[in-house]
């Protein structure tokens, strides 16, 4: 399975932007790349993915380089209950496999 | 409406015991998973299931036994209970949309499991 390489954490003001970034060199063409969220003592929770193209949806909005071989989560505006561990996963096309690595810890402070 | 529920959530129990953790969802989805977060919040796949057929199963004792009943319920059975079997386990389920790799998962709340 391809690899995300992630910061183990990093902080933000409430209101500013977060652009949480992940590396994933060792992507193939058909991967697909998810992100994930777990707030304190929840579950993980589904925040966006894509293919090749940028997306954006009522989260987040996620860039992903021309050669795929990096992203980049986009917050537009963090909240307090934004802080949470965020979770890069490569999805190979035809593995129902989601592995999570390590993550991103986000905090926020008011 | 909870989407994927757990119960018990918190489960306190004795080595050598016999335990089980439910999970249902009502999202109509057609595949179901169970995940364990152990005590570095390291979080692994353990099992998943398609229409009550098993599809994934990691390198997982045997004492772990999931049961499905219909696709609506995974239920996580686990047996001579140890030390080491002290996590949260996450139920999670996801709706085939004909490409894998683009499902989305809808996890549950968790079951946290200590044994003593």
């Amino acid at each position: 399975d391809a690899k995300t390489t992630q910061p183990n954490s990093m902080e933000s003001n409430e209101e500013e932007p977060v652009h949480l970034p992940c590396n994933h060199s060792t992507i193939s063409g058909t991967d697909y790349i998810h992100w994930y969220r777990q707030l304190p003592s929840q579950g993980p929770e589904y925040v966006i993915h894509g293919l090749t193209s940028n997306v954006n949806n009522r989260m987040a909005s996620l860039a992903i380089a021309e050669d795929r071989k990096s992203s980049t989560l986009i917050l537009h505006r963090a909240t307090l209950r934004d802080a949470a561990v965020y979770y890069c996963i490569l999805r190979a096309i035809n593995t129902d496999k989601l592995i999570f690595g390590t993550g991103t810890r986000l905090q926020v402070f008011p | 409406d909870t989407a994927v529920s757990q119960t018990p959530k918190y489960l306190v129990t004795q080595m050598g015991n016999d335990k089980s953790i439910k999970c249902e969802q009502n999202l109509g989805h057609d595949t179901m998973y169970w995940y364990k977060q152990d005590s570095k919040k390291f979080l692994k796949i353990m099992f998943s299931y398609n229409n009550k057929e098993l599809i994934i199963n990691e390198t997982v004792p045997n004492r772990f036994s999931p049961k499905s009943p219909d696709k609506a319920h995974l239920n996580l059975h686990i047996n001579s209970l140890e030390l080491g079997d002290s996590a949260v386990y996450f139920c999670a389920s996801s709706q085939d949309r004909g490409l894998v790799g683009a499902n989305v998962l809808t996890f549950g709340a968790g079951s946290r499991l200590t044994v003593l």
